[in-house]
């Protein structure tokens, strides 16, 4: 059961343009949401994350939206960088657990073209 | 800078060895955690540890185990390796409780034949 759900494998957006990643989750208890970007041979590096209490976050070219009655979030790159190609996570966790458990989503695969 | 680190970047094993891959963090995190990333799967928790010798299991613990003697270090058992073991593991840790980013070692792709 894929409790957070990314459907789109794959992504490719020119350079300049808004990348838009989408993730939908279906635990309603899940109140903390979190991206992290996956290079090719590295681990995964957290980039940005949103609590519940809010709608939108921010941070330079990266926003995560937040919409609680669709289970809904998304991930916007404006502009997009060829160095932001990469596979994007998705990922929720609870305070039931502390926080400390995070159930991360499939991922997207993201091409930035020159 | 908090490090993660894993014993090894590629590792390969014949089916029925027992395979243990070592996991080291240096920022006297509480929580550490083994995933396993498969395409089409995205990451997928297998066991977690919130303190030393402690353990619990996550989403896919059949077929393995862990150890956790000391605070700075976690490691996952293969006890008989099996071809559907084969992936890339991820460890990473974090600190506390709270909403507090976890940080991923490099990864070990083990290929079990």
């Amino acid at each position: 059961d894929q409790q957070v759900k990314q459907n789109s494998p794959s992504l490719s957006v020119q350079e300049g343009r808004i990348s838009i990643l989408n993730c939908d989750y279906t635990n309603s208890m899940f109140d903390y949401f979190l991206w992290y970007k996956k290079y090719p041979a590295e681990g995964p590096t957290f980039l940005i994350s949103i609590s519940s209490i809010k709608d939108k976050n921010e941070d330079g070219r990266f926003t995560v939206f937040l919409n609680k009655s669709a289970k809904h979030l998304s991930l916007h790159i404006v502009p997009s960088q060829p160095g932001d190609s990469a596979v994007y996570f998705c990922a929720a966790s609870d305070s039931s657990g502390g926080y400390q458990k995070v159930t991360f989503g499939t991922g997207t695969k993201l091409q930035v073209i020159p | 800078d908090v490090k993660v680190t894993q014993s090894s970047r590629y590792l390969v094993k014949r089916t029925g060895e027992k395979v243990f891959l070592e996991c080291v963090q240096d920022m006297d995190h509480e929580n550490m955690f083994w995933y396993r990333q498969d395409p089409g799967l995205g990451l997928r928790l297998i066991y977690f540890s919130y303190d030393v010798k402690m353990k619990e299991k996550g989403d896919i613990p059949e077929g393995y185990s862990v150890s956790r003697e000391k605070k700075e270090r976690f490691s996952l058992i293969l006890e008989s390796a099996s071809t559907n073991q084969t992936s890339m593991y991820l460890c990473a840790s974090s600190f506390g409780t709270g909403t507090n980013e976890q940080f991923f070692g490099p990864g070990t792709r083990l290929t079990v034949l």
